[in-house]
């Protein structure tokens, strides 16, 4: 069956610490990847997506996210985070026009 | 950039109430819409695939006679909850995905439902 992996359940950083949220996924065939993000009390915002061509993906906000094809990950960087960033953080993986399925998502906790 | 309106954003009312949301999509045509389910501190969990014009394909273990799914249009999907019990408190989000290869998926607001 479909599914997405995201390892990290809870990140605590300070800021200007590195960010990186690990996604993998497994999935037979070719693949669309997304990470979501949901601030506390707000709905999903789209970071990044990746359909084709350079594996990696630059994003709003300073995010990217590298697609390893022979690791099935998709993992989420930042090179250095704000309290802003706190945040909710889903990987999400679909095929073309259908659904997406989403990891069990990643608490992001930054401190100023 | 394409926008789609989710509306109630916030239902409470009693058991036994049907309650339905609407998805609507304001500046494309949506051939399949989405809806999902999340739960406090849960991911969201696909509920159904609806397509415009036909019936509302259904994950496992979602009752189609308790979530009622219309796609009468290219611009409007409605989830019914019928007879609405305090279980089925949840948050409710649509998506909606514009005909085209690699589109992405637009969501609405979600709509925060609390049964009493």
């Amino acid at each position: 069956a479909q599914s997405v992996s995201q390892h990290n359940h809870h990140v605590i950083l300070s800021e200007a610490a590195s960010l990186e949220l690990g996604c993998n996924y497994s999935y037979g065939g070719t693949v669309n990847l997304f990470w979501y993000v949901q601030y506390p009390g707000q709905h999903l915002q789209l970071l990044l997506k990746y359909f084709s061509g350079d594996p990696l993906v630059k994003g709003i906000k300073g995010f990217e996210a590298e697609f390893i094809k022979s690791k099935f990950s998709f993992n989420l960087r930042k090179p250095s985070v704000q309290w802003s960033d706190t945040a909710e953080y889903f990987c999400a993986v679909n095929q073309a026009g259908t659904a997406l399925i989403f990891g069990k998502g990643t608490t992001l906790s930054v401190s100023s | 950039g394409a926008v789609v309106s989710q509306h109630p954003s916030r239902v409470i009312c009693k058991s036994g109430t049907s309650v339905k949301i609407e998805c609507r999509s304001l500046d494309f045509q949506a051939t399949t819409m989405f809806w999902y389910r999340q739960f406090p501190k849960k991911s969201l969990m696909l509920m159904a695939t609806s397509n415009e014009g036909s019936k509302a394909t259904y994950e496992q273990g979602v009752e189609k006679d308790k979530f009622l799914i219309n796609h009468a249009s290219l611009t409007l999907s409605t989830l019914t909850v019928t007879s609405a019990h305090p279980e089925d408190s949840s948050f409710y989000i649509c998506s909606a995905l514009g005909a085209g290869r690699n589109q992405p998926q637009h969501f609405g607001d979600g709509t925060r439902l609390s049964i009493l």
